[in-house]
């Protein structure tokens, strides 16, 4: 079984200010790991993933996690907030190998970010 | 390409009333997921196609959830009868099924309220 921690389900920074998302996530296996963002009125968009390899990933829109497997954590971090960052964001897992997997989710994180 | 796309976008009915849901997955992806999100929880899956056969449907709440994917193609979701508890956002995901990662591509979703 699978599961996915979202410590947080508002945070509100200041523009410019860093942003970091915890993720916390249990798995029995090797996990894939997923941040997933939902602007409004859209669907969720990929921000970036981990599958096997470096353990910092890099995203869209200048966001990285670090898959850290000592504490199970995949955090979300951006050096300095955009007003546009205003959106929710998922964490995911799965531990299946390859395409046909089902995605374990998070509660959400909505992002603020004030001016 | 165009992406994943769900209709409608927004449906309010009245319980006892039937509802169908809409899936057009990207052309060429296989694997087709559902998932919902009721107010204040996490996304959760409901079921899996492969084509056109139901790989998981562990996630269903019940059997007034039936879902269909005719010809490999689009998939419905039909709810009947509804009750207040199926309000919530329903989310449509595709992937390749070969030669491709783990991540899924997420539709705009649909807004089902149940009055």
């Amino acid at each position: 079984a699978q599961s996915v921690t979202q410590l947080g389900s508002h945070v509100s920074v200041s523009e410019g200010a860093l942003v970091l998302l915890r993720c916390n996530y249990s798995s029995s296996v090797p996990p894939y790991l997923f941040w997933y963002v939902q602007y409004p009125n859209q669907g969720l968009q990929l921000l970036l993933k981990y599958t096997t390899g470096a353990t910092l990933v890099k995203g869209i829109n200048g966001f990285e996690a670090e898959f850290k497997k000592s504490e199970t954590s995949f955090h979300l971090t951006k050096p300095s907030a955009h007003m546009s960052d205003a959106a929710e964001y998922f964490c995911a897992v799965t531990s299946h190998m390859g395409a046909g997997n089902m995605l374990t989710f998070g509660g959400g994180t909505r992002l603020m970010v004030k001016p | 390409e165009a992406g994943v796309t769900q209709f409608p976008s927004h449906s309010v009915i009245e319980k006892g009333q039937t509802v169908t849901l809409r899936c057009d997955p990207i052309s060429g992806h296989d694997n087709l997921y559902w998932y919902r999100r009721v107010m204040g929880k996490e996304i959760k899956f409901l079921l899996h196609f492969v084509k056109e056969s139901k790989q998981d449907e562990s996630g269903m709440p019940n059997n007034r959830f039936l879902a269909e994917r005719t010809g490999g193609t689009y998939s419905t979701l039909k709810v009947q009868p509804a009750e207040l508890e199926d309000s919530g956002v329903y989310f449509c995901a595709s992937s390749p099924l070969l030669g491709a990662g783990p991540e899924q591509f997420f539709g705009p979703g649909t807004r089902l309220t149940v009055l």
